[in-house]
């Protein structure tokens, strides 16, 4: 039964270009959740989807950031135009109910050059 | 604003030894409560959850949670080398009105096992 799958595992960005996470859940499981941990720092969520529907994304900065979770496919978040700011770990996590349990992804480091 | 607050540590205890790992947050109306074991660069590992005052115990942890106090603690008994990483506490704040799905994450408490 595979975990939460996140790729890429690293991304390197320069300045202004588009960054693209993905996440597939796992199985059984429709609830997604973005968390974005930066260095010294707490994770910290950002956005909750279900299929095809943004719940809450008031962890997400207004601009730039945005996500999605289609009916087929797996979850993505886009960062547009990235700064070095946004160098980060992102984890998505997922859950077969909401407020259940999060299982983890292994998560992509974004370092933006 | 809801916090978590836990001591970034290191916490250094010998092999054997009984870890002792508190959180406090600031939200009364939190429902449930979460233990993240997270190794450096790896995600978070869910080791331990509790909702209701009192002990749970699982293995060589235990939770205990103080709703009164606002209070969270992980012991893990016989500290072995491999628990050496950083843990989370997270809390799920489902106050009146609140999103009961929003995890607030603790910045960590770094536990060092020395053999």
């Amino acid at each position: 039964n595979a975990g939460v799958m996140q790729n890429p595992r690293h991304l390197v960005r320069r300045r202004g270009q588009e960054a693209r996470l993905r996440c597939s859940p796992m199985k059984g499981h429709s609830h997604v959740y973005w968390y974005r941990q930066l260095p010294e720092e707490g994770l910290k969520f950002m956005v909750y989807l279900q299929k095809e529907n943004i719940i809450d994304e008031s962890g997400m900065p207004k601009e730039r950031f945005s996500a999605e979770f289609p009916k087929e496919g797996p979850s993505i978040l886009r960062i547009q135009q990235v700064v070095r700011g946004d160098s980060a770990a992102y984890f998505c996590a997922s859950s077969r109910e909401v407020a259940e349990k999060l299982f983890f992804g292994s998560g992509t480091q974004l370092s933006v050059l | 604003q809801k916090e978590v607050e836990q001591n970034s540590g290191p916490l250094s205890v010998p092999e054997g030894a009984i870890a002792s790992l508190n959180c406090t947050y600031s939200d009364r109306g939190s429902q449930s409560f979460f233990w993240y074991r997270q190794y450096s660069g790896k995600s978070p590992e869910l080791i331990m959850f509790i909702y209701s005052n009192g002990d749970k115990e699982d293995g060589r942890f235990t939770a205990q949670l103080n709703k009164a106090s606002q209070y969270v603690s992980l012991l893990i008994r016989d500290s072995q080398p491999s628990d050496s990483a950083t843990y989370l506490c997270a809390v799920n704040g489902a106050s009146s009105g609140g999103s009961n799905y929003k995890l607030t994450f603790g910045k960590g408490t770094l536990l060092t096992v020395n053999p």
